[in-house]
């Protein structure tokens, strides 16, 4: 069963764009969505997370976008950047049972100069 | 650096051997996770200690993967028997149980080549 899907699997951008990821979950019981960024050869980093009880996080150029009743929330990267091309995953856990990420697919981003 | 330490980052072995890898996570954190990764996935959770207790199995560990965490330290995974479906990479994670942020700090991995 796959809990946490997104969309979509690949993303070019000329750089200056701004991509949007788009994530939905199914467990209610969730309460952290993460944001992960992997570079090739890397393990995933943490670029920015969000709680339930709020319906937009920003920090930098990264933004995510929250809405619960519809069991959705999105990154928007604003200003893109060559750098910025990386594989993004969106990830749902219960933090009050062991905070188990479950992950999506992910995304493979591409800016282009 | 003070990072989540994967050992080794690539093991290549034939199909029916046995594998181990080392996880050394951040010192202070006391939770640590496994997940595998196959080209094109997301992570996908294999199991999770606090401590030294295991406390959860994805129903994906199959009984040919067993893990350690003797000391409430490091950790082992080990692979017997090697199948060609097992290549992969294994990404550990730690993390601190009660910090505000949850984020889990990922290791760069070690991959495994079954031939």
């Amino acid at each position: 069963q796959q809990q946490v899907k997104q969309s979509p699997q690949s993303l070019i951008v000329q750089k200056g764009g701004i991509p949007i990821i788009n994530c939905a979950y199914e467990n209610t019981a969730f309460d952290y969505f993460p944001w992960y960024q992997q570079f090739p050869g890397k393990g995933p980093a943490l670029l920015i997370a969000i709680r339930p009880d709020v319906s937009e996080k920003k920090e930098g150029r990264f933004t995510i976008s929250f809405n619960k009743s519809a069991k959705q929330f999105s990154l928007h990267i604003m200003d893109s950047q060559p750098g910025d091309s990386a594989t993004y995953f969106c990830a749902a856990s219960k933090t009050h049972a062991g905070n188990m990420l479950t992950f999506g697919g992910g995304t493979r981003l591409m800016v282009k100069p | 650096d003070t990072g989540v330490s994967q050992n080794p980052r690539h093991k290549i072995t034939k199909r029916g051997q046995n594998v181990t890898f080392r996880c050394d996570p951040i010192s202070e954190h006391n939770r640590l996770y496994w997940y595998r990764q196959t080209l094109g996935q997301g992570p996908e959770f294999l199991t999770y200690f606090q401590n030294e207790a295991q406390l959860e199995k994805s129903r994906l560990l199959s009984d040919r993967f067993s893990a350690e965490r003797p000391k409430g330290s490091f950790s082992t995974l080990e692979i017997q028997r090697t199948e060609q479906g097992d290549s992969a990479m294994y990404l550990c994670a730690s993390s601190l149980e009660g910090a505000d942020t949850g984020e889990l700090f990922f290791g760069e991995g070690s991959r495994l080549t079954v031939l």
